[in-house]
């Protein structure tokens, strides 16, 4: 069974890198069949697409975040990152990591999310 | 693509119908295919999406059948033919016709009356 799972620091700063880590286990990251995701959901709202990137390292980023925002993977240590610079209050939301099957558009695999707020 | 569902929020009476509506700005169809590039998911509390309904009308292997996706272009449709207390949740609506660049709706609550 796959799963995703993000892990990193709860709050940070604001004008800071938020830096989270995605961790797959039951699976490998290196499959060709899927690429990886990021979404966030502020509290209450809806759901945002941030980025993703594929198992060659190419990426694309919502044009949105796009000065802001870095996808990079680890295939070897089975994990991909999101860094986020220059960080407000508006980023305060839950983070979320997942699997998308290439061939459908669907996503197969969610993590749990992980709670980041912007605060001093 | 803009993503706008109705209603907001809905209260239904157990064992009755719900009806969630989404538009999106442009048409999620592929002609190429014959495909509406459109999704719902449900979400609980705490918890992260469920996909539900994938081109806008395939139920995803697991889901109850009275949940059930309709419409094409640029109006979709999703209806509980029999509302269950395990449905209450938030229901997102979701396109992928502009991929890699998803959109989703603003979500719709559904309650218990």
């Amino acid at each position: 069974q796959v799963q995703l799972q993000e892990s990193g620091p709860g709050l940070v700063k604001p004008s800071q890198t938020l830096s989270l880590t995605c961790t797959v286990s039951g699976g490998s990251i290196s499959s060709g069949s899927y690429y990886w995701s990021w979404i966030r959901q502020p509290a209450g709202k809806g759901l945002e697409w941030i980025g993703r990137i594929y198992t060659s390292g190419a990426t694309n980023y919502n044009p949105s975040l796009n000065s802001r925002v870095t996808i990079s993977i680890d295939t070897s240590k089975n994990y991909f990152s999101l860094n986020l610079t220059s960080v407000t209050a508006a980023d305060t939301a839950v983070y979320y990591c997942a699997r998308v099957d290439r061939a459908s558009e669907l996503i197969s695999y969610w993590g749990q999310g992980t709670q980041v707020t912007v605060s001093s | 693509i803009v993503m706008t569902q109705s209603p907001d929020s809905l209260a239904v009476s157990l064992g009755e119908r719900a009806t969630i509506n989404c538009k999106s700005s442009q048409s999620v169809l592929y002609s190429s295919n014959n495909k509406n590039y459109l999704a719902w998911y449900q979400q609980k509390p705490g918890q992260p999406p469920k996909l539900l309904i994938y081109w806008a009308s395939t139920r995803e292997s697991g889901v109850p059948d009275r949940f059930s996706g309709s419409g094409s272009g640029t109006d979709f449709t999703l209806t509980i033919s029999s509302l269950q207390a395990d449905d209450v949740a938030v229901y997102y609506c979701q396109q992928s016709y502009t991929t890699p660049l998803w959109t989703f709706g603003q979500g719709t609550k559904v309650e218990i009356k």
